[in-house]
Order: structure tokens, then C-alpha cells, then sequence
């Protein structure tokens, strides 16, 4: 099982370029989730999605785009990027075994860096 | 108001010793609550979950969870300097699936 695969792990944009952070699941999961981490800080949740067809922004979403056309995929999309975009992408999947346990299985992470 | 706080550390123990990593929530309506373990430059990976007040054990580490006063924490016993990391506490806010609500982590640092 690969689990949670993001690519690229490492990108360097100049400001005002855009890219796609791609994101597949192979575990069936229905929620997926963006968050990003600033360096000595928590997650935040960007972007997440339920199901194909239904996402929802989080904390953060100013700068950013998803979509979710199927179950294994969830591509965040960062239009005009900015320097205040440099983070580490982290992208994660869930489904619920019960009512309250679904932690979460994690990609391994894009680090971004907007200059 | 912050949602889920912690103290940023580093927290260092010498080897052998327990650990105690501490984490507090504001909304009185949280369901459920996670602890991740996250090795610098790594994604954080699940250690515990703990839905119900009182103790939940799982080998050398023990969380904690005391709704009444709003506090969850994490036992690391005979700490090994491999536990060295960041802790991200994590809190379900809402009933059902919806997305967790994370704190800033705890770095803790155990010396050989």
C-alpha cells in the first residue's frame, strides 16, 4: 500500500508563477485534507473535501484552489504565488472506524519555496 | 482565542525519565483527541487517540483526558533519546469527521 503519495516533495516558484500540488490516496478514504505548516508552528487547515465533487475551506484558504473529481485525488492549486505561500504542504486522508477514531494517515510533504 | 494551546518547548529529559506533554482546548464540545509524533523534516504520525475521560495506555506511553477542565495529556515512560520530536496535540472540535484543529507542538528533547 503506498498510502498517501504527494508530489513534487521540493518546488522553488518566483512570485506570481502558479503550480499544482498533487496529492492520490489508494486507501479508499472519503475525506482528505491541505494543511500547511510555517516553521515552528502547527498545521492549518487550508482546503478539505468529504467526498468527489463536495470540498470546503478551512483556516486558511486565501491563494488557494482544490478540487476533488474522484475519490483518490485532491490537487491544491496556488494561483499568483507569494512569498507569504513559502510552507511545507502536507496532504492527508481519513475515514471513520468509528465516530471518533479517524486520525489521519499523512503524505510526506511538499516543501515550497516562493521567491 | 486559540483553540488547542501548547507549550513550544523544547522540554528536555534525561533518558529513562517520564515525559509529560501537556495540551489545552477552549470549545467544551470536543469529541475527540489525538497525539501525533512528528521527527524534524518528517509528516507527523499517529501515536493515540483518546475519546473518554480518565487514562488510555498503549506501552511506554499514557494519555490523558480530563474534559471538566478542558486538558489532555501525553506519558512518555523510560524516554529514549529516539522519542526526541516534535508532539502535535490534535482536537476533533465538533462531532463527526470533521477536520482536526492542531496546536503548535511540543519539541522535547531526551538526553543520552
Amino acid at each position: 500500500n503506498a498510502g498517501v503519495t504527494q508530489t513534487p516533495k521540493f518546488r522553488i516558484l518566483k512570485i506570481g508563477q502558479s503550480m499544482t500540488l498533487q496529492c492520490t490516496q489508494d486507501m479508499n478514504h472519503n475525506y482528505m485534507y491541505w494543511y500547511r505548516q510555517d516553521p515552528g508552528m502547527g498545521l492549518k487547515l487550508i482546503y478539505y473535501s468529504v467526498g468527489a465533487g463536495i470540498t470546503d475551506k478551512g483556516e486558511v484558504p486565501n491563494g488557494y484552489n482544490v478540487s476533488r473529481s474522484t475519490t483518490e485525488d485532491f490537487p491544491l492549486r496556488l494561483e499568483l504565488a507569494a512569498p507569504s505561500q513559502t510552507s511545507v504542504y502536507f496532504c492527508a486522508s481519513s475515514t471513520p472506524r468509528q465516530d471518533w477514531d479517524y486520525g489521519y494517515t499523512f503524505g510526506s510533504g511538499t516543501r515550497l519555496t516562493v521567491v | 482565542q486559540k483553540e488547542v494551546e501548547q507549550n513550544s518547548g523544547p522540554l528536555s529529559v534525561p533518558e529513562g525519565a517520564i515525559a509529560s506533554l501537556n495540551c489545552t482546548y477552549s470549545d467544551r464540545g470536543s469529541q475527540s483527541f489525538f497525539w501525533y509524533r512528528q521527527y524534524s523534516g518528517k509528516s507527523p504520525e499517529l501515536i493515540m487517540f483518546i475519546y473518554s475521560n480518565g487514562d488510555k495506555e498503549d506501552g511506554r506511553f499514557t494519555a490523558q483526558l480530563n474534559k471538566a477542565s478542558q486538558y489532555v495529556s501525553l506519558l512518555i515512560r523510560d524516554s529514549q533519546p529516539s522519542d526526541s520530536a516534535t508532539y502535535l496535540c490534535a482536537v476533533n472540535i465538533r462531532s463527526g469527521n470533521t477536520p482536526l484543529v492542531f496546536g503548535k507542538g511540543t519539541r522535547l528533547s531526551v538526553i543520552a
